[in-house]
């Protein structure tokens, strides 16, 4: 079954305390990891598309990794600002052809000032 | 702004009724898929439309039915409502049928009394 998992499912930080979060994945023939970006009540914002392994993304404080098998979301030196839930998905293979995305539960970021 | 339109913004209604949810894509995507979200559970797929043509369905209830209209709007229909429909609903919309980002709206909140 497709699948993609997040942790932890809650993260606490001070400002400027650097970590990462997890994304692992068993989407059969995954083609593309994506991360969002969601602040309570709102839709998901996309951040980043991942294709292929050892591949990296950035944006401002972020960095999003690719492995075979998992996806790494930097986080350095956060601010407040950077407080939301931050969800990662793939695509679910349609007989070849990519269809909707599935998504983990995400992972909900608190950075304290 | 994503750019992709969903209204009403809150709906408020009554166990057994039958409401629609309207939904505008971003301007030349030509797929807009459902999503429901509630407070236990995650990012659910419902429905994928393309071009007017329905291309993939996930858990979505017999209850609910949805459609896209040649202007690519789309409507998503909540009949004989239970009060575990309340929940979030976005709709988003991407370039072509096979996923590549894919772009959210700021949802619609339907509560259930």
């Amino acid at each position: 079954e497709d699948q993609v998992t997040q942790s932890p499912e809650a993260l606490r930080l001070q400002e400027g305390e650097s970590s990462s979060l997890n994304c692992s994945y068993t989407v059969s023939g995954l083609r593309g990891l994506f991360w969002y970006r969601q602040d309570p009540g709102k839709g998901p914002e996309f951040l980043f598309t991942l294709y292929s392994a050892g591949e990296e993304k950035e944006k401002e404080r972020l960095k999003a990794t690719l492995t075979k098998k998992e996806s790494f979301l930097h986080i350095t030196a956060p601010k407040p600002e950077d407080s939301a839930t931050y969800l990662c998905a793939g695509p679910v293979n349609y007989g070849g052809s990519q269809g909707n995305l599935i998504f983990g539960k995400g992972t909900k970021l608190s950075v304290k000032p | 702004d994503s750019g992709v339109t969903q209204t009403p913004k809150h709906l408020i209604t009554a166990t057994g009724q039958r409401v629609t949810l309207r939904c505008s894509p971003r301007s030349g995507d030509l797929s807009v898929y459902w999503y429901q979200q509630s407070l236990d559970q995650g990012l659910q797929f419902l429905i994928q439309y393309y071009n007017g043509e329905e291309r993939a369905k996930g858990n979505i209830l017999e209850r609910f039915s949805a459609q896209q209209f040649p202007d690519l709007h789309s409507e998503l229909n909540l009949s004989s409502l239970e009060l575990g429909d309340s929940a979030l609903y976005f709709c988003a919309s991407s370039v072509g049928g096979a996923v590549t980002e894919a772009f959210f709206g700021q949802g619609t909140r339907l509560t259930v009394v």
